[in-house]
């Protein structure tokens, strides 16, 4: 299965400001997603990444709070933008291959508002 | 678009004994179903899946059913051990046949 580097691990953020965060895959993948994780809750999906084209955002996300880039098969970027303490949470990238049905998780972003 | 229900969102049970977890799913043109296990500060890991032509599916001490006419699969695992508490993650590909909808989650304890 295909092999996730997400970065920054963790960060503490003033509120206001953004932050963007990595997913380096190291092979060419089809699909890659963006999921938030609150404390103790479920993965929600926030978008598809596109390559060369916009995201698909989920019900209740949208792309100015929460841009996102997919230039080639095996990198994309999430920022979230204006942060507030209700952006703190943890954000992971996962990759999937619809071949396979194989579905893979980075080890997540835990972003701390202040 | 697709919804998963997963129930209990805590079960405890005895080193040995087994456990069952159930989800649901809405969308009748969902065709993968895959658990996960995410302990704690940990990313989620695959530990079985199913697909839609399937009815059921075993590796060691883990198994999944699927009914596609009630719209429910469950997750089956014997001989709950220490090392088996974790949080668990039903999970049902969405309509566009491409992400994962994730239920709420199970918390698993087992003491010995």
């Amino acid at each position: 299965s295909a092999v996730i580097s997400q970065k920054p691990s963790r960060d503490i953020c003033q509120r206001g400001t953004s932050l963007t965060i990595q997913c380096q895959v190291d092979s060419q993948v089809t699909m890659m997603f963006w999921y938030r994780q609150q404390p103790g809750q479920s993965l929600t999906l926030i978008a598809t990444a596109n390559q060369g084209s916009e995201a698909t955002y989920e019900s209740g996300f949208v792309i100015d709070k929460f841009p996102i880039s997919r230039p080639n098969l095996t990198f994309s970027t999430l920022t979230v933008s204006n942060m507030s303490p209700e952006d703190s949470s943890i954000y992971l990238c996962s990759v999937g291959d619809r071949a396979n049905y194989g579905y893979t998780f980075g080890s997540g972003t835990r972003l701390t508002v202040v | 678009g697709e919804n998963v229900e997963q129930h209990p969102s805590t079960l405890s049970v005895q080193e040995g004994d087994s456990a069952v977890i159930k989800c649901t799913y809405s969308d009748s043109a969902s065709n993968y179903f895959p658990w996960y296990k995410q302990e704690l500060g940990k990313r989620p890991q695959l530990i079985i899946d199913i697909r839609s032509n399937v009815g059921e599916k075993k590796d060691q001490r883990i198994a999944v059913t699927l009914n596609k006419t009630a719209k429910h699969f469950s997750l089956h695992i014997t001989e709950k051990q220490p090392e088996d508490s974790a949080v668990y993650f039903c999970a049902a590909r969405n309509q566009a046949g491409t992400a994962l909808i994730f239920g709420k989650g199970t918390t698993l304890s087992v003491s010995s």
